[in-house]
């Protein structure tokens, strides 16, 4: 999975505790995203950053939140989860060189699985 | 906004024969156009990318086409065989954008 770690992969919780996943690349890429993939849906953008400490909402950015203080890692938070954000959740990383088609080819992790009780 | 619509019905082919898959949009033509295959429990792995000012790209069994006018890209598997069984996902950039749209996928099965 093109060097990039998410964790955990699996997580059961209940309605209103904070959960924060994480991803971790070893590629040294400047672009990382978050998405969540439901039935029906398809890949929805949640969050994306653009460089260490640069981030910016996507398509569905209600009730998350995301940091990264490092170019490796990109953490995503939800705060008080709730039954909606059971998902499957996938990060995703893009180079920054090699010109515009570089930066659109995007590469996932394997993906962490959320269910929200 | 922009929508992408892909066949949410799978598509069942027998071995050996090509699956064509299909990715419709509206509003704005992307500069790129890319297809990318999804395993149950994986993530998507990128396949081919095709530009706004091409019409077709070949990799391999693979060929992707490109219609503007149509707003619709086409995904061809040419001698399909089991292991391309999979969830096939069309994706689209903007030229001023790295962010990506992704259809929600078609399901191929090939059966042996």
């Amino acid at each position: 999975d093109a060097g990039i770690t998410q964790s955990p992969r699996h997580k059961v919780t209940e309605t209103g505790t904070p959960v924060t996943l994480r991803c971790h690349q070893t590629e040294n890429h400047r672009y990382m995203y978050w998405y969540r993939q439901d039935p029906g849906h398809g890949l929805r953008l949640i969050h994306y950053s653009y460089g260490v400490k640069d981030t910016d909402k996507g398509e569905v950015s209600d009730g998350y939140s995301v940091s990264r203080s490092k170019t490796e890692d990109f953490l995503l938070t939800l705060e008080s989860a709730t039954s909606s954000q059971t998902s499957v959740y996938f990060c995703a990383i893009s180079e920054s060189k090699g010109g515009q088609i570089a930066k659109n080819i995007q590469y996932f992790g394997a993906g962490t699985r959320l269910s929200v009780l | 906004s922009q929508k992408i619509e892909q066949n949410s019905e799978a598509l069942n082919i027998q071995e050996g024969k090509t699956a064509t898959l299909t990715c419709n949009y509206t509003n704005y033509s992307p500069a790129y156009l890319q297809w990318y295959r999804q395993d149950p429990g994986r993530g998507p792995v990128f396949l081919l990318l095709i530009r706004e000012n091409e019409k077709e790209k070949r990799k391999e069994r693979l060929k992707v086409t490109f219609d503007t006018t149509l707003k619709q890209s086409l995904f061809h598997i040419t001698a399909s065989q089991p292991a391309d069984s999979a969830t096939y996902l069309c994706a689209l950039a903007r030229d001023s954008s790295y962010k990506l749209i992704f259809g929600s996928g078609t399901r191929l099965l090939v059966r042996p």
